[in-house]
């Protein structure tokens, strides 16, 4: 069965604490797998998609990694700003088509 | 500005009471598609379209009904809500569903009593 694994669930941090999130995947023949960020009561906000092992995108202070069984988000020296919930997730055919499985997210705190 | 626009915000109603949930998009996407968010499960898929007249079924479609008559709407219909249907629900949007990069509105929050 497709999954994605996320963790740690939550993530609390000091301003400036350096850390990685996790997100593992099992799913035949990957097709991407995208990082997201979602504050609170809002919706989902597109960051990175990543495609084939050995990739990396960066934005600010964030940096997504992939291998072939999982990818990382490095944060390096987050801000209180950087709280959010991060989700991954992976396209799975399912009858011709794609749906996106999502993880379950970490939550980030950042304290100043 | 180039957005999906969700209403209502927040709504309670009552087991039985059909409800619309409106989605509209300003960016010519052909894929769009709904989900909803539940603590502990993540975000699934209810029902996605891949242009006009063309939907299908997500991991989560029973109890729900959609159309897409036009390229910028993809309302999401609770012909018979239920309460295990309150959920926070997302319509999102792409440029076709190889894209990933979707564009996610604010939100729905729906409690079914």
């Amino acid at each position: 069965e497709d999954q994605v694994t996320q963790s740690p669930e939550a993530l609390r941090l000091q301003e400036g604490e350096s850390s990685s999130l996790n997100c593992s995947y099992t799913v035949s023949g990957l097709r991407g797998l995208f990082w997201y960020r979602q504050d609170p009561g809002k919706g989902p906000e597109f960051l990175f998609t990543l495609y084939s092992a050995g990739e990396e995108k960066e934005k600010e202070r964030l940096k997504a990694t992939l291998t072939k069984k999982e990818s990382f988000l490095h944060i390096t020296a987050p801000k209180p700003e950087d709280s959010a919930t991060y989700l991954c997730a992976v396209p799975r055919v399912s009858g011709g088509s794609y749906i996106p499985t999502f993880g379950r997210g970490t939550s980030l705190i950042v304290h100043p | 500005e180039a957005q999906v626009t969700q209403n209502p915000r927040y709504l309670i109603t009552v087991t039985g009471k059909k409800l619309t949930v409106t989605c509209s998009q300003n960016m010519n996407h052909e894929y769009m598609s709904w989900y909803r968010q539940d603590p502990g499960l993540g975000l699934r898929q209810i029902y996605y379209s891949m242009n006009v007249e063309v939907t299908d079924k997500g991991d989560v479609p029973e109890g729900y009904k959609v159309s897409r008559k036009e390229k910028r709407n993809f309302p999401l219909i609770l012909e018979s809500p239920s309460p295990n249907q309150t959920s926070l629900y997302f319509c999102a949007s792409s440029l076709s569903q190889g894209s990933y990069g979707y564009t996610f509105g604010s939100g729905t929050r729906l409690t079914v009593v």
